[in-house]
């Protein structure tokens, strides 16, 4: 039933760790995003898949690659991590990329110790 | 860049009263959409301006989109518990991309 689901829920890792993080949406959209919402709660794109397509990258270091193998799906792998990057990390999607209403999931909690 | 501001921060009211956020827009935008954001939540889609100058009510809340499609507001009508969480205004302009406001986070006293 859940439109837009995220895994893990909660990630905890240390420093220079690498880890993923992985999004799916079962409501048959064409673009879908990753958002970092850091602890004053500000909302910062990340990247947008179009149809699989990367079609925003924002200035994020590299050591964030997103991938898409397929519509349904969009990942995030973060090398390397750094203190830094604790967030809470959205996923969500759209009908396309024209001006359509966002479908957030839960979101992913990431600690770096 | 496309750069969305809110105002204020943070709200706190007692249940009963009115509350306002503010979203200021330094380019024209295509719509408006606002977003609601419980605690421990995520983001929930409200409501979705486009044409100058709209008005839209849903229940107690009303949303305009300015005239010159540059700012936006969103009024709450007699707060309720219910309506605590962090209210984001977020601004679309000629690209895909939906740039958010910081927020607005509201509490309110029972």
């Amino acid at each position: 039933d859940t439109a837009v689901s995220q895994t893990p829920k909660y990630l905890v890792t240390q420093m220079g760790n690498d880890k993923s993080i992985k999004c799916e949406q079962n409501l048959g959209h064409d673009t879908m995003y990753w958002y970092k919402q850091d602890s004053k709660k500000f909302l910062k794109i990340m990247f947008s898949y179009n149809n699989k397509e990367l079609i925003i990258n924002e200035t994020v270091p590299n050591r964030f690659s997103p991938k898409s193998p397929d519509k349904a799906h969009l990942n995030l792998h973060i090398n390397s991590l750094e203190l830094g990057d604790s967030a809470v990390y959205f996923c969500a999607s759209s009908l396309d990329s024209n001006d359509y209403e966002q479908y957030f999931g839960p979101g992913t909690r990431l600690t770096v110790t | 860049g496309q750069q969305v501001m809110q105002i204020p921060q943070y709200q706190h009211v007692q249940e009963g009263e009115d509350f306002t956020t503010y979203c200021n827009s330094s380019t024209t935008l295509s719509n408006i959409q606002w977003y609601k954001q419980r605690p421990g939540g995520h983001p929930v889609f409200l409501i979705q301006l486009v044409k100058s100058g709209e008005v839209k009510k849903q229940k107690r809340l009303t949303f305009q989109f300015g005239e010159a499609k540059k700012n936006s507001s969103l009024h709450i009508t007699a707060t309720q518990t219910t309506d605590v969480g962090t209210y984001f205004c977020a601004g679309q302009g000629s690209n895909y991309k939906l740039t958010f406001g910081k927020g607005t986070l509201l509490t309110v006293n029972p």
